[in-house]
């Protein structure tokens, strides 16, 4: 199953409302998840099962979709959510566990 | 509260095998429904998911890297060990073990958290 995320990067200011796609090849029910990774830095676990916000995570964070398409929205974008965000599917093995090509998320 | 952090060798010879250790701390790997997860990065680069083993043994592997991978357990040391084969510059990466779960009717929970990641290169 390959994930394909969209765009690959994208410029935004501080209060921004952001949007990251990620598409899958075939229907991977809800076993979506999605990851923050700043520089220099493992990635952090932000929703999983496609909109299931996890512990600690603001809830300006939020996700959607099922089948193929997802979301992550970033509903007002602060300092420090500048970073690369990757989706994940979970559906089956296998084949396996497969990342998306990550979305870079950078300051304008 | 849940660690995890990888260790081996940060240089590795076209064609030798790679064995890195995973130590963890906050869970056992004889509980069930426990798992851990080898996921890797070459530099500016996207993850890859490698391999991953849950708590009665049973093992996962990417069906790319699978020929290469082999990862096994050992609960009283709270370790897990992933070795590759036959490296290659490609495999140039920053290595990371994760915590996982298998939740009721095979759910396959997303790695969190992740260790802080190991940097292995492959050269000659």
């Amino acid at each position: 199953i390959q994930l394909t995320q969209s765009p690959s990067s994208l410029s935004a200011s501080v209060g921004d409302r952001v949007t990251i796609t990620c598409r899958a090849s075939q229907g991977i029910s809800s076993y979506l998840a999605w990851y923050q990774q700043k520089p220099g830095k493992a990635p952090k676990l932000l929703i999983y099962a496609a909109s299931t916000l996890q512990s600690g995570v603001p809830s300006r964070f939020s996700g959607s979709g099922s089948g193929t398409d997802f979301t992550l929205t970033i509903s007002s974008l602060q300092p420090e959510d500048f970073a690369t965000y990757y989706c994940q599917q979970l559906n089956s093995y296998p084949p396996g566990f497969t990342f998306g090509g990550g979305t870079k998320v950078e300051i304008k | 509260q849940i660690t995890l952090k990888e260790s081996g060798p940060t240089l590795v010879k076209p064609t030798q095998t790679l064995t890195l250790t995973c130590t963890f701390s906050g869970f056992s790997l004889s509980t069930s429904g426990v798992g851990v997860g080898w996921i890797r990065q070459p530099p500016g680069k996207a993850l890859e998911w490698l391999a991953l083993i849950y708590w009665d043994d049973d093992k996962r592997y990417s069906p790319s890297l699978k020929s290469r991978l082999t990862i096994t357990k050992d609960t009283s040391k709270n370790q897990v060990v992933l070795t590759m084969t036959n490296m290659d510059p490609v495999d140039t990466a920053t290595y990371y073990c994760a915590h996982t779960l298998l939740g009721a009717g095979n759910y396959y929970v997303p790695f969190d958290p992740w260790g802080q990641g190991t940097l292995v290169t492959v050269s000659s």
